[in-house]
């Protein structure tokens, strides 16, 4: 158990529609990582925040938003699904200390989100 | 742009053998590596890390060697044994902050 815990498990949806994945990082973990994983890809990058802010963008589509809230936890917002959305995302945590990040991070299980 | 790269997608070895990952990256700015391991139905987990200072990392059974002239990054598992069957990913990152992930390499360890 890494102590990431990731809400929903399992997401089935239709195009168009709108969902919300929430994170709940490790107790005292700062900063929460969101990762898509498609079909035969690899982890891709999408957003990081650190203690309620932005700290990096990666391939994250306009479509989806994501943040930060004071308790910690985080959600990631993906709208007008397309069928392409269809994915593992992964949520992750680290502890940041400025530039001396350890760089490990602890992985959620994922949500599965299933686009019809 | 796929900055971390893994081009074997999978890898058997015989059970007690050496298992060997291979991964390259693009970005000569990457001063941190890292492999993390994953099973099915489960988020990866951290397996081992090297500064870029370094040129090798040992924990146990794991090694990780890194040559910075050539871009490039290996995992050696010796001797393999069939609980490390899982998919294996390396990861770059920039101080800390974003980390790029290969696509995997499923491992088979064969009994």
């Amino acid at each position: 158990d890494s102590g990431v815990t990731q809400t929903p498990k399992h997401l089935i949806t239709a195009t168009g529609q709108r969902v919300t994945l929430r994170c709940s990082p490790r107790s005292g973990d700062l900063s929460v990582y969101w990762y898509q994983q498609s079909l035969d890809q690899g982890l891709q990058f999408l957003i990081q925040y650190y203690n309620g802010e932005e700290r990096a963008k990666g391939n994250i589509l306009e479509r989806f938003s994501a943040q930060q809230f004071p308790d910690l936890h985080s959600e990631l917002n993906l709208s007008s699904l397309e069928l392409g959305d269809s994915a593992l995302y992964f949520c992750a945590s680290s502890v940041l200390a400025g530039a001396e990040d350890t760089g490990e991070l602890f992985f959620g299980e994922g949500s599965r989100l299933t686009v019809l | 742009d796929q900055q971390v790269k893994q081009n074997s997608p999978s890898l058997s070895v015989q059970e007690g053998r050496i298992s060997i990952l291979n991964c390259d990256y693009t970005n000569s700015m990457f001063d941190y590596f890292l492999w993390y391991k994953k099973y099915p139905a489960e988020g990866p987990t951290f397996l081992i890390s090297i500064s870029s200072i370094k040129d090798k990392n040992e924990d146990g059974r794991f090694t990780v060697f890194l040559n910075k002239s050539a871009k490039h990054l290996s995992l050696h598992i010796v001797p393999s044994q069939p609980g490390d069957s899982a998919v294996y990913f390396c990861a770059a990152s920039l101080t800390g902050n974003q980390f790029y992930f290969g696509t995997g390499t499923s491992l088979t360890v064969i009994p």
